[in-house]
């Protein structure tokens, strides 16, 4: 059975304070590994698509990381705009549907 | 622009009644799912199509149904709604071009009373 892991629960940043999330998974034969950012009220952002060790994919202060065992989503100078809930999933095999962590939920202050 | 569209965005409902929950999407995509969301559990799977007249289940499917009679359709079905039932249910397609991830709806904020 497919897992995914995320910590911290709750991560509370000063505007400019670099910081990382976790996202741990057991899959079997990971077909890819997706970052999403969910608002509240709102359905999930797609961020990033990553599928084996070693890639790395960046969209603005975000910075998306890969190992066999589990992937973080590095902010850089965050800002408060970027509080939202991070969410991790991973699909396997030939199928197309996600099996998502339960969140870090990120506030960033001024 | 291609979009996901959910149904009601609020909905309050007796136990035993059974509701529909509308999914509809213009991008054309094979795939859809169906979500729901609640504290401590994360998005958790409830039935899927990957093509019309395509079901699948996932691991929450129990008093859900869905149909697929078409390719931007895939209305949710609770049979005989439950107070277990209350929860943020949220509709996903996708292409299965995975570099594209998943489009999600705005979600169904379903109360069962």
């Amino acid at each position: 059975e497919d897992q995914v892991t995320q910590s911290p629960e709750a991560l509370r940043l000063q505007e400019g304070e670099s910081s990382s999330l976790n996202c741990s998974y057991t899959v079997s034969g990971l077909r890819g590994l997706f970052w999403y950012r969910q608002d509240p009220g709102k359905g999930p952002e797609f961020l990033f698509t990553l599928y084996s060790a070693g890639e790395e994919k960046e969209k603005e202060r975000l910075k998306a990381t890969l190992t066999k065992k589990e992937s973080f989503l590095h902010i850089t100078a965050p800002k408060p705009e970027d509080s939202a809930t991070y969410l991790c999933a991973v699909s396997a095999g030939t199928a197309s549907k996600l099996t998502f962590g339960t969140g870090t939920r990120l506030q960033v202050t001024l | 622009d291609a979009e996901i569209t959910q149904s009601p965005r609020h909905k309050i409902t007796e136990t035993g009644r059974q509701v529909t929950l509308a999914c509809h999407q213009t991008w054309n995509h094979n795939n859809m799912f169906w979500y729901r969301q609640d504290l401590g559990h994360g998005l958790r799977l409830i039935h899927y199509s990957y093509g019309v007249q395509d079901t699948n289940k996932g691991e929450v499917s129990d008093g859900y149904s869905v149909s697929r009679s078409n390719t931007e359709d895939l209305p949710l079905t609770l049979e005989s709604a439950a107070s277990s039932q209350t929860s943020v249910y949220f509709c996903a397609s996708n292409s299965g071009d995975t570099n594209y991830g998943y489009t999600f709806g705005s979600g169904t904020r379903l109360t069962v009373v």
